[in-house]
């Protein structure tokens, strides 16, 4: 079983509806992120959480809402989704130290 | 965090080194460098770091100029499997105001 776990994979959706992407870590890390990638560009930073009552805007939260649920569980919500949110996002988890792990993504579409 | 500058894109030959650049002129001395790459359209992969050593894994070795303004990293002998976008971070470990900031990164297309 992957380290972190991201549901669901693909997704399509309507503008206006209400989407949650959800992640859960064996890593046993305290720090989990949610990051967007639009084609050809690297990754750009949405919230992060460094513990379960501790939530950050990242770069681009505008659109965006969070729920550290728990230690393992970090999820992702658009309330009103709309075309420009149409992305590839990432969970990751990290224990501060060194390196980040990521998912394997949820692919976003929003017609 | 320090900005970093890399190449959009690369070609290296199967079997042969690959060397990938990375300037980072306004890095602060207790900032890290970090590679990670991305292979199609997985997450992201950690490869790498170091403060002001090189550093070598199983993986590639990373070579840290003196005034610590730019890096290189190697992979020794690339494979097809090494064609992925690579990304060059500098950031402060164990840090509570910093992110990892992933630029465009570098496009390397191993060829056979």
């Amino acid at each position: 079983d992957a380290d972190v776990t991201q549901t669901p994979r693909n997704r399509i959706t309507k503008t206006g509806k209400r989407i949650m992407l959800e992640c859960s870590q064996t890593k046993g890390h305290d720090r989990m992120y949610w990051y967007r990638q639009d084609p050809g560009l690297g990754l750009r930073l949405i919230y992060y959480s460094f513990d379960v009552k501790d939530i950050n805007k990242g770069e681009i939260s505008d659109g965006y809402s969070v729920s550290r649920q728990a230690q393992a569980k970090f999820s992702l919500s658009l309330e009103s989704a709309i075309p420009n949110q149409t992305a590839l996002y990432f969970c990751a988890t990290s224990d501060g130290i060194g390196e980040l792990f990521f998912g394997e993504g949820s692919r976003l579409t929003v017609l | 965090d320090a900005k970093t500058t890399q190449p959009p894109s690369m070609d290296c030959a199967e079997g042969r080194a690959a060397n990938l650049p990375c300037n980072h002129s306004t890095i602060s001395g207790n900032e890290y460098v970090y590679w990670y790459r991305q292979i199609h359209s997985q997450g992201p992969q950690y490869i790498i770091h170091g403060l002001k050593n090189n550093e070598t894994n199983e993986m590639a070795s990373l070579i840290i100029t003196e005034d610590r303004k730019s890096s290189t990293l190697i992979l020794p002998h690339a494979t097809l499997r090494d064609t992925a976008v690579y990304y060059c971070i500098v950031r402060v470990p164990v840090s509570y105001g910093q992110n990892f900031v992933f630029g465009p990164g570098t496009r390397l297309s191993v060829l056979p």
